[in-house]
């Protein structure tokens, strides 16, 4: 079953404005990370926030984390037409088997140039 | 540096054929080794992971199977394919890091 589930599923925004994306999970996580899709290709990891970190920076890109709420957020600010990707949230389930990301359904963004 | 390659890039097989898709690593050694597939604008599911030679786990019980016959290397495989097992499968890697490293994908269309 898909531990992460984002919303919106689908995001078009103007160029320079901002887009946020959120993610819920289900189970306690270690830390969870969010990756970028251009269509038909494979996933590109972005940014990792771990479960004892509330915020993180990274250029444009902003992640919160809310353990309380099980949730997380992504924000691109000043979205440029070369944002316009699928983002998916992932939590890892650590076990004798590694570190298994979970990812969720994903949010397709769009940005008009 | 490491570099994942994932090959053929799309392929047309009719039902009932085999397959056999290929997924290689390099630049790092004994890596966890994962196979995702994905539908037309859904998330990932994880179909197959190892962390070692013929360590396979898998995660959904299906007409696919999976293969480690060395260490950077990972082979998903079909005796018969069904139509319901077109998609995209993306194949990634992690190392001692929780980040995951993908590779382009294949886009399968069983006709």
């Amino acid at each position: 079953s898909q531990q992460g589930e984002e919303d919106p599923q689908a995001l078009s925004i103007q160029e320079g404005e901002n887009a946020t994306m959120n993610c819920s999970y289900k189970t306690s996580i270690n830390n969870l990370q969010w990756y970028r899709q251009n269509s038909g290709r494979g996933l590109v990891h972005l940014i990792l926030i771990r479960s004892n970190e509330r915020e993180k920076h990274s250029g444009r890109l902003r992640v919160t984390l809310d353990t309380s709420k099980k949730s997380s957020s992504l924000l691109i600010t000043a979205s440029r037409a070369a944002d316009t990707a699928s983002y998916f949230c992932a939590t890892v389930r650590n076990n004798n088997a590694g570190n298994m990301l979970t990812f969720g359904g994903g949010t397709r963004l769009m940005v008009k140039p | 540096s490491q570099t994942i390659h994932q090959w053929p890039a799309t392929l047309v097989q009719p039902v009932g054929s085999p397959l056999s898709l290929e997924c290689t690593v390099e630049g790092t050694s004994n890596p966890n080794l994962y196979w995702y597939r994905q539908a037309a604008g859904r998330g990932l599911q994880l179909l197959f992971y190892s962390v070692g030679i013929g360590q396979i786990s898998s995660e959904v019980p299906q007409n696919l199977s999976a293969s480690r016959p060395q260490d950077r290397q990972f082979i998903l495989s079909s005796k018969k394919l069904l139509l319901s097992d077109s998609g995209f499968y993306l194949c990634a890697w992690s190392g001692t890091t929780p980040k995951a490293f993908f590779g382009q994908g294949t886009r399968l269309t069983v006709v």
